[in-house]
């Protein structure tokens, strides 16, 4: 069975400070990998994906996370956090069939 | 473009009352269509999925029921609702036969049964 487990309910970062979100996740194959944003109220936004190739994967917004397969590890990065970045994080995998499983979030807090 | 709509966007129901939650695709053919809950402080639960008009796979044991009646069209339903049904139900879509693809959301549905 497919799972994430994101370990980090909430974090709190300043303006102008980095961020990492931490994403595990258990796949008996080759994981297909994903990063999802939710402001409030709304639905959710591709930030990016990972299918194969390059580990570090590129995203909109600014955002990159980078695969690891030794740790099961697809980490959400971003050097300087805008204001604009508060919202809640998903991470998702999924493989050759119709599902994607999604973590139970990280909401992200920015202050000024 | 491909776009996906849900509505209503709010909706507050009575223990007891039916539901009818819709959710429409356009500007593509065919597409995977998922819709998911999620409850306060928790992810996404994936309640139903579908791959084709009558096709219906259900993910979790519920009150809940899904349609699709058009090839575009989802609709999630309930003929008595519980207090546990409240949450934020989001509907998605998938392009065919493209596993390695994203899901495309839509903007969501709160429920509150009071």
């Amino acid at each position: 069975a497919q799972s994430v487990t994101q370990p980090d309910i909430h974090i709190t970062v300043s303006e102008g400070a980095s961020l990492e979100l931490r994403c595990n996740y258990s796949y008996g194959a080759t994981p297909y990998l994903f990063w999802y944003v939710q402001s409030p109220g709304q639905g959710l936004q591709l930030l990016l994906k990972y299918f194969s190739g390059d580990t570090l994967v590129q995203g909109i917004k600014g955002f990159e996370a980078e695969f690891k397969r030794s740790q099961s590890s697809f980490n959400l990065r971003k050097p300087s956090v805008h204001w604009s970045d508060a919202a809640e994080y998903f991470c998702a995998v999924g493989g050759g069939d119709y599902k994607l499983s999604f973590g139970a979030g990280t909401t992200v807090t920015v202050r000024a | 473009s491909q776009t996906i709509h849900q509505w209503p966007a709010t909706l507050v129901q009575p223990v007891g009352s039916p539901l009818s939650l819709e959710c429409t695709v356009e500007g593509t053919s065919n597409p995977n269509l998922y819709w998911y809950r999620q409850a306060a402080g928790r992810g996404l639960q994936l309640l139903f999925y579908s791959v084709g008009i009558g096709q219906i796979s259900s993910e979790v044991p519920q009150n809940l029921s899904a349609s699709r009646p058009q090839d575009r069209q989802f609709i999630l339903s309930s003929k008595k609702l519980l207090l546990s049904d409240s949450g934020f139900y989001l509907c998605a879509w998938r392009r065919p036969g493209y596993w390695t693809g994203e899901l495309f959301f839509g903007e969501g549905s709160r429920l509150t049964v009071l």
